[in-house]
């Protein structure tokens, strides 16, 4: 599976879109992106995954480049509920069941 | 739906005890999996399982055992606990196959002194 690299971390004002970014740049056509958030010490939570296109539910969207690189999960309008650690994590899709973590991103929510 | 328990929520071990990790969910889901998440850090696979009677070894396994006797359950031993495994221990369900989220329990903190 491929790497991830991630700011550390990231400032948004509540109410505001906040955008993070994940470059992935050795990714196989294979390969999908993921999105998970960690939030205090709670387990992971799903929030979106997607191969080429652009993906959007009820939580965010998700922008994946041309060249799959490179892409970004947007929180619409972020709360403070929203302070959490994102991982973006790229993965085969047909894999047993491994999600490779980096350290992600530290997302704080500034009222 | 309880979704994916894990006991017990906190545990502390002298060094050299065993002892069984327990984890278990209810939306019937094929792979199960173990993995620990040491300060700072994302979390790190240890085993996982791809279904009843089937387990494999992850990214870091050694120092533990797992069998999966039930779709329901996967057990995670230490069997001889080191100060180097005092980390969270979160376990994580999903259905097979297809590009699908995986579940995951709220963690057993262990601190093995």
């Amino acid at each position: 599976d491929a790497k991830t690299t991630q700011p550390t971390s990231m400032d948004c004002a509540e109410g505001r879109a906040a955008n993070l970014p994940c470059n992935h740049s050795t990714i196989s056509g294979n390969e999908y992106v993921y999105w998970y958030r960690q939030i205090h010490s709670q387990g992971p939570q799903y929030i979106i995954h997607g191969l080429k296109n652009n993906e959007t539910n009820e939580m965010a969207s998700l922008i994946i480049t041309e060249d799959r690189k490179s892409s970004t999960l947007i929180l619409p309008h972020a709360t403070l509920r929203d302070t959490a650690v994102y991982y973006c994590i790229v993965r085969v899709e047909s894999g047993a069941n491994n999600l490779f973590f980096g350290t992600g991103t530290r997302l704080t929510v500034i009222p | 739906n309880a979704g994916v328990t894990q006991t017990p929520k906190f545990q502390v071990l002298k060094t050299g005890q065993s002892m069984t990790l327990q984890c278990a969910q209810d939306m019937n889901h094929e792979y199960m999996s173990w993995y620990r998440q040491d300060p700072g850090m994302g979390l790190r696979l240890i085993h996982y399982s791809v279904g009843a009677g089937i387990t494999d070894q992850g990214e870091v396994p050694n120092g533990y055992n797992v069998s999966r006797s039930t779709t329901e359950d996967f057990p995670l031993r230490l069997l001889s606990a080191a100060p180097s495994q005092t980390s969270v221990y979160f376990c994580a369900s999903r259905t097979g196959g297809g590009d699908n989220e995986q579940f995951f329990g709220p963690g057993t903190r262990l601190t093995v002194l």
